[in-house]
């Protein structure tokens, strides 16, 4: 599955947009990028996925570019609850369905 | 549903002692997943199981660890013996395969954080 590389940490004010980055140059054509956040000690919860097309479900949006080399996760509004660590997987369908965490982002919301 | 469950929520035991843990996943679920947290390492995938055979078992540390997964509504994570850098968040995930472009249900428990002094 391809790499992706992400921000260690972002800040962000509450009630502002938050945009979270994730690049994904060596990703296929078959591959879907997948979004979970974990909130201090519990386990990861999902947001979203898409494979080209932008997603906005009730949690966040999803835009990919184009070429779909990155992405950016948007929380429309940040609450002092969004405060998480962000992960941005890239995963390819019917390959045993397992996800590799990376590093993710560490976003704080500020009040 | 109650979501996937995991037993116990916190153990500490001593060095050398067998840890055992549980997970129930979602009913209807035939993927189990067991990852391994840590400050240092981050999410590790350690073992997945589906339909109960485990499928790959790359991510297990060493022969101290071993996993199964005796039907569909349970699965066991053992540690013997058990050391202290075994130390660690040990979270179980459940999933199903609906296919490419759906939501593939993937849900982690609570966790178990396991001290071993």
């Amino acid at each position: 599955d391809a790499k992706t590389t992400q921000p260690p940490s972002m800040d962000c004010a509450e009630g502002r947009a938050a945009n979270l980055p994730c690049n994904h140059s060596t990703i296929s054509g078959n591959e879907y990028v997948y979004w979970y956040r974990q909130i201090h000690s519990q386990g990861p919860q999902y947001i979203i996925h898409g494979l080209k097309n932008n997603e906005t479900n009730e949690m966040a949006s999803l835009i990919i570019t184009e070429d779909r080399k990155s992405s950016t996760l948007i929380l429309p509004h940040a609450t002092l609850r969004d405060t998480a660590v962000y992960y941005c997987i890239v995963r390819r369908i019917g390959t045993g369905n397992q996800f590799y965490f990376g590093t993710g982002t560490s976003l704080t919301v500020i009040p | 549903d109650a979501g996937v469950i995991q037993s116990p929520r916190h153990e500490v035991t001593e060095m050398g002692q067998e840890v055992t843990l549980r997970c129930k996943p979602i009913s209807g679920h035939d993927y189990l997943f067991w990852y391994r947290q840590t400050m240092m390492r981050g999410l590790e995938l350690l073992i997945y199981f589906n339909n109960n055979v485990p499928i790959d078992d790359s991510g297990m540390p060493e022969d101290r660890f071993s996993a199964k997964m005796p039907n569909a509504s349970f699965s066991t994570l053992k540690i013997q013996p058990s050391e202290p850098r075994d130390s660690a968040v040990y979270f179980c995930a459940s999933s199903t395969f609906r296919g490419q472009g759906n939501r593939d249900g993937y849900t982690f428990g609570s966790g178990t954080r396991l001290t071993v002094v």
